[in-house]
């Protein structure tokens, strides 16, 4: 299964609302989409399982959605923190991961 | 607490191998898979594959068969990632990954710090 992000980068402002986009080239089995934070220099962070089931300890900002091939991460409002590259990966077929989108500031 | 600890940076010459290790703790090693991502330099993230640390089985993923061997000694909790006859191409960072607990080869809730391969004369 291929995995598409986009956009590629998406620039804004702390305080906005950030919405990441992942198509799937067929159906993801049993909704098992997954979204990771990726800073520079560090190992993903896996922010959302089962395409919205927020991972421990991960603030409600954060929240996904979709079904079936479109799935959406959506951050309400950016902190300074979540300035980030964040990826999609679907585990119901072997496991593939998204390109990613960077979230950059504007 | 769980954590997974990968070996230092590696410098190596094309046609030579390395060794990557991957340590676990905080948690029963034979309980739970490990998985191996690679990221090179600037790029996404590639799954590379995942070994069953109960049985020692390993599972590649495809376009990572010929030059892969997956491992583990379960009497240190380590898992070991082995790429032979190296090309400039395989720089890259090397992650190890734990499951979430749904299965093998879903959500990673665990990761290792990466581990640098670098391929160059």
């Amino acid at each position: 299964i291929v995995l598409t992000q986009s956009p590629g980068t998406l620039s804004l402002s702390p305080g906005e609302r950030a919405t990441l986009s992942c198509r799937a080239s067929q159906s993801v089995s049993s909704s098992f989409l997954a979204w990771y934070q990726q800073k520079a220099g560090q190992a993903p962070r896996l922010l959302i399982y089962g395409t919205s089931s927020r991972a421990t300890g991960i603030p409600d900002r954060f929240s996904g959605s979709g079904s079936g091939t479109d799935f959406t991460l959506t951050i309400s409002r950016l902190e300074p923190e979540d300035f980030a590259v964040y990826y999609c990966q679907q585990y119901g077929n072997s496991v593939t991961f998204g390109g990613g989108t960077k979230v950059e500031i504007k | 607490q769980v954590q997974l600890v990968q070996s230092g940076s590696e410098l190596k010459k094309p046609g030579a191998s390395v060794k990557v290790s991957c340590k676990a703790s905080g948690y029963p090693f034979t309980n739970y898979a490990i998985n191996w991502v690679r990221q090179a330099p600037g790029q996404g993230l590639e799954w590379m594959g995942w070994i069953s640390t109960n049985t020692g089985n390993p599972t590649y993923a495809q376009g990572f068969t010929g030059r892969l061997v997956f491992s583990v000694d379960t009497s240190v909790s380590t898992a070991y990632l082995e790429i032979s006859s190296l090309k400039a191409e395989d720089t890259a960072v090397y992650f190890c990954a734990r499951d979430i607990g749904m299965g093998p080869t879903s959500a990673f809730q665990h990761w290792g710090q990466g581990t640098l391969v670098t391929v160059s004369s």
